[in-house]
């Protein structure tokens, strides 16, 4: 069966440091690969979407990069944070159909806040 | 910019009430909608995927319709329980977007009180 790990589970970082977040998927190859934002008050909010490996896509500009070095492996980063970047961050994978409508399984998630 | 709207925001209610909550979406280029459940501390769960005007799902005391002309859908949970509390997410898909992508709305938080 397929499983998705995120961590850290929590983190606490000052402003203008820098942030990485790890999600990897087990259990499942090629996946469609995503991470959203939830922040306070918000609903969910897709930052980045990846179908392969090195190929991302960035839905909302902002200071936050991702990148998939693996099949299953899927990158969240800064280079300096943000007070508003604070949040709870979801990763979460599917299995392209090819004709979307494919359901998306989250992760454990990882509430971000910056001081 | 997609707008999903979901309401109420909040909603409490004791055990066996029925309940319902609904979600609003754009009329157009409807591709397809899905309902997520969030319990507190844990990952988002995928109730229902709904593509066609008229369509029901149900999954035990959960049921979902959907009308696309009108664009909204309606979660019902029958007898309500205290498992139920949780957040209820709805998320559009339209036809034309990048494949898979979500427009979520910002859901309706359920308390079901013993």
């Amino acid at each position: 069966s397929q499983t998705i790990h995120q961590w850290p589970a929590t983190l606490v970082q000052p402003v203008g440091s820098p942030l990485s977040l790890e999600c990897t998927v087990e259990g499942t190859s090629n996946p469609n690969l995503y991470w959203y934002r939830q922040a306070a008050g918000r609903g969910l909010q897709l930052l980045f979407y990846s179908v392969g490996i090195g190929q991302i896509s960035s839905e909302v500009p902002q200071n936050l990069s991702a990148s998939r070095p693996q099949d299953r492996q899927f990158i969240l980063s800064s280079k300096k944070l943000l007070l508003s970047d604070s949040g709870f961050y979801l990763c979460a994978w599917s299995i392209p159909s090819g004709r979307a409508r494919d359901t998306q399984y989250f992760g454990p998630g990882t509430r971000l806040t910056v001081l | 910019i997609l707008n999903v709207e979901q309401s109420p925001q909040s909603l409490h209610v004791q055990e066996g009430d029925s309940t319902n909550f609904t979600c609003s979406f754009p009329s157009s280029n409807f591709y397809a909608l899905h309902w997520y459940r969030w319990e507190t501390a844990k990952s988002p769960e995928a109730l229902f995927v709904m593509t066609l005007n008229g369509d029901e799902k149900k999954k035990g005391r959960i049921s979902a319709t959907l009308n696309t002309k009108e664009g909204y859908s309606y979660l019902y949970i029958k007898g309500s329980q205290p498992e139920d509390s949780a957040t209820y997410l709805c998320a559009f898909e339209f036809r034309g977007s990048t494949l898979g992508r979500l427009y979520f709305g910002r859901g309706t938080q359920l308390t079901v009180w013993p």
